[in-house]
């Protein structure tokens, strides 16, 4: 049973389309992030929401929108893609008292 | 400002080799450590923790200790397996269940 899960695993779409990425965890954790993991596999933080509500947004462009549907889910929508999107993004969630149990990952590519 | 320094990568061991992976940080507070693992095509897991200066984190055969006076949370293990072969993170929180703040990670290539 996947604690932590994004949807798609792979995802290549052309320049200037819009994209969602979906996440869902039933750890029952208040908190859920996105991470972004480059071409070097650095990753950095992008957003964190705490109970549907926003509580990090690290300048990322207004091009990524995350929405919190429910504590249950975070899902990342991306409008008018660039190549520099192109990465591996991580959805995660974590409870005050715990460690951040990562999903697989959604390479997208764009081309 | 909080960041984590770990050491240039990649690393090739033969098996059995002992492995140590330097990590030393700069934060504001007393932060939690972590080392997360990446399996080639995964997400990151977990392999161990330390949330207090002194407090050794270990797990599956890796170790690490909280050391604040050097400010370092190096990971060692003592034999390293072709199975231990992945990308290493080491990590900082500031608050428990806080976004994490990661090094650039160390690639690990274990030979046979």
């Amino acid at each position: 049973d996947t604690a932590v899960s994004q949807t798609p695993k792979y995802l290549v779409t052309q320049m200037g389309n819009d994209k969602s990425i979906k996440c869902e965890q039933n750890l029952g954790h208040d908190t859920m992030y996105w991470y972004k993991q480059d071409s070097k596999k650095f990753l950095k933080i992008m957003f964190s929401y705490n109970n549907k509500e926003l509580i990090i947004n690290e300048t990322v462009p207004n091009r990524f929108s995350p929405k919190s549907p429910d504590k249950a889910h975070l899902n990342l929508h991306i409008n008018s893609l660039e190549l520099g999107d192109s990465a591996v993004y991580f959805c995660a969630s974590s409870q005050a008292d715990t460690e951040a149990f990562f999903g697989q990952g959604t390479r997208l590519t764009v081309v | 400002g909080n960041s984590v320094t770990q050491m240039e990568g990649p690393v090739t061991l033969s098996e059995e080799a002992f492995l140590t992976i330097n990590c030393t940080y700069t934060a504001t507070g007393y932060p939690s450590l972590f080392w997360y693992v990446q399996y080639p095509g995964e997400g990151l897991q977990l392999l161990l923790k330390a949330t207090k200066a002194d407090d050794k984190g270990s797990n599956k055969g890796f170790e690490a200790t909280y050391r604040k006076e050097t400010t370092s949370f190096h990971l060692e293990k003592g034999s390293v397996q072709v199975s231990d072969s992945a990308v290493y993170f080491c990590a900082l929180s500031l608050k428990q269940g806080g976004k994490l703040i990661f090094g650039q990670g160390t690639e690990l290539s274990v030979k046979p």
